[in-house]
């Protein structure tokens, strides 16, 4: 059965460093989704991307975040200037059109 | 502001029991709304919901939305350790950008 993947499972970091997220979401879907979810806290939206640009993104998704395509199967998520505050889990997750989405594993990005 | 609020937060109840979760939402411009179990790591589908009163099911759990007055319930019948998740409610408002709720954490004592 097809599935979202997403490297590394686990990034540490120093703060002011950037980090690339990776995601391999499912062939055939067209839209893809980035989020974030902070330890004991609730799954937070970031952005979302379609057709090569983004659709939707969340006041969270600042100038310190960015999302490329760059080939046809990997889908990013930059964060320019890490910060203590952007340790969570980041899930990437895709669908073929409509709102049901599948997720990734995760990857859970501790800043130091 | 879009929210969505589930209940309890947690329940502890033993196999075989049948539990009931709850969703309730406010949001300006309602598409959907979907139930994902999350264990370990990620959230994974269990279902989508858009119109009031037509039951969605899948083996020992089920699924019913009331748009009127804005809220959802999960139900797992004779249930089993393996449904020991996080439970979590979300909301498509807009473009598919999900708005969740806290989630319901089910413990299943054997």
């Amino acid at each position: 059965e097809p599935e979202v993947t997403q490297t590394p499972s686990h990034q540490v970091t120093q703060m002011g460093q950037e980090v690339i997220l990776r995601c391999v979401p499912i062939s055939n879907h067209l839209y893809f989704y980035w989020y974030r979810q902070i330890l004991g806290q609730k799954v937070e939206f970031l952005v979302s991307f379609y057709n090569n640009e983004i659709s939707e993104k969340s006041e969270i998704f600042d100038d310190q975040f960015s999302v490329e395509r760059p080939d046809g199967s990997n889908f990013t998520l930059k964060i320019r200037s890490t910060k203590l505050e952007d340790s969570a889990m980041y899930f990437c997750a895709s669908s073929y059109g409509g709102a049901v989405q599948y997720f990734g594993p995760g990857t859970r990005l501790t800043v130091t | 502001e879009d929210k969505v609020v589930q209940s309890p937060l947690s329940l502890v109840v033993h196999e075989g029991d049948t539990v009931t979760l709850n969703c309730s939402y406010e949001v300006t411009n309602f598409r959907s709304l979907l139930w994902y179990k999350q264990e370990k790591k990620a959230p994974t589908f269990l279902f989508m919901l858009t119109s009031s009163g037509i039951e969605k099911k899948s083996g020992r759990l089920s699924s019913i939305l009331d748009k009127k007055e804005l809220f959802s319930i999960l139900n797992i019948t004779a249930t089993q350790t393996g449904d020991s998740a996080i439970y979590l409610c979300a909301v498509d408002a807009r473009n598919y950008q999900l708005i969740w709720g806290a989630g319901t954490k089910l413990i299943i004592k054997p």
